[in-house]
């Protein structure tokens, strides 16, 4: 069965900081994993989608990258911004099946101005 | 915006009751999903379809039904409501064109069952 951890839970940093969140994962056999971020009383917005295939996917700010081999993805954000304040969550398909995602629990990152 | 719109937003209704949520679309994407999000268990799948008529189970589909008669309509039913069903209902969609794999999600559907 699937497992993704996000460690921290929760991390504060001063605007303008460069910063990374972890994911990592229990069953390399995947084909992607995914990206995303939750407001306060949202939904889920995409951010990037990696494939089993890349070891990077970039969109702006962000980048993410992911090692199947060590069960680890990583989300670099460049210059943090007050805005940037959300919930990050990575999601990967669960038991070989590309339409079932396993979450973690998500980052909460806060970006002091 | 991926054109996906939940409904009722909010409900609160009381134990034993059915409860029907709806999820529609305008995109046209192949797959549609009912996760739930609770606090210490984060997202977790409950049915998806995977066109019209066909619906699989996911991780906790115990108490709930699902039912896509259209492309663009997915309902979730709770037979008999419980408090224990009490949460915040994400749908969610995916499959179309060239991006397959991205899944798009509304805005949720805030239930208290009391």
């Amino acid at each position: 069965k699937q497992e993704v951890t996000q460690i921290p839970a929760a991390l504060s940093v001063p605007e303008g900081e460069n910063l990374v969140l972890n994911c990592s994962f229990t069953d390399s056999a995947i084909y992607n994993l995914q990206w995303f971020r939750q407001d306060p009383g949202k939904g889920l917005t995409s951010l990037l989608l990696i494939q089993s295939s890349q070891r990077e996917q970039t969109s702006g700010r962000l980048n993410a990258s992911l090692d199947k081999s060590s069960g680890r993805s990583t989300l670099y954000i460049a210059a943090s911004q007050p805005g940037d304040s959300a919930t990050y969550l990575c999601a990967a398909p669960s038991d070989g099946s590309a339409r079932q995602l396993t979450f973690g629990s998500g980052t909460q990152l806060t970006v002091l101005p | 915006d991926a054109g996906i719109t939940q409904s009722p937003r909010h409900k609160v209704t009381e134990t034993g009751t059915p409860v029907t949520l709806r999820c529609h679309q305008t995109e046209n994407h192949r797959y549609m999903y009912w996760y739930r999000q609770d606090p210490g268990h984060g997202l977790r799948l409950i049915h998806y379809s995977y066109g019209v008529k066909d619906t699989d189970k996911g991780e906790v589909s115990d108490g709930y039904s699902v039912s896509r008669s259209k492309t663009e309509d997915f309902l979730l039913t709770l037979e008999s409501a419980t408090s224990s069903q009490t949460s915040v209902y994400f749908c969610a969609i995916s499959g179309k064109d060239l991006d397959q794999e991205t899944q798009y999600f509304g805005p949720g559907t805030r239930l208290l069952v009391l």
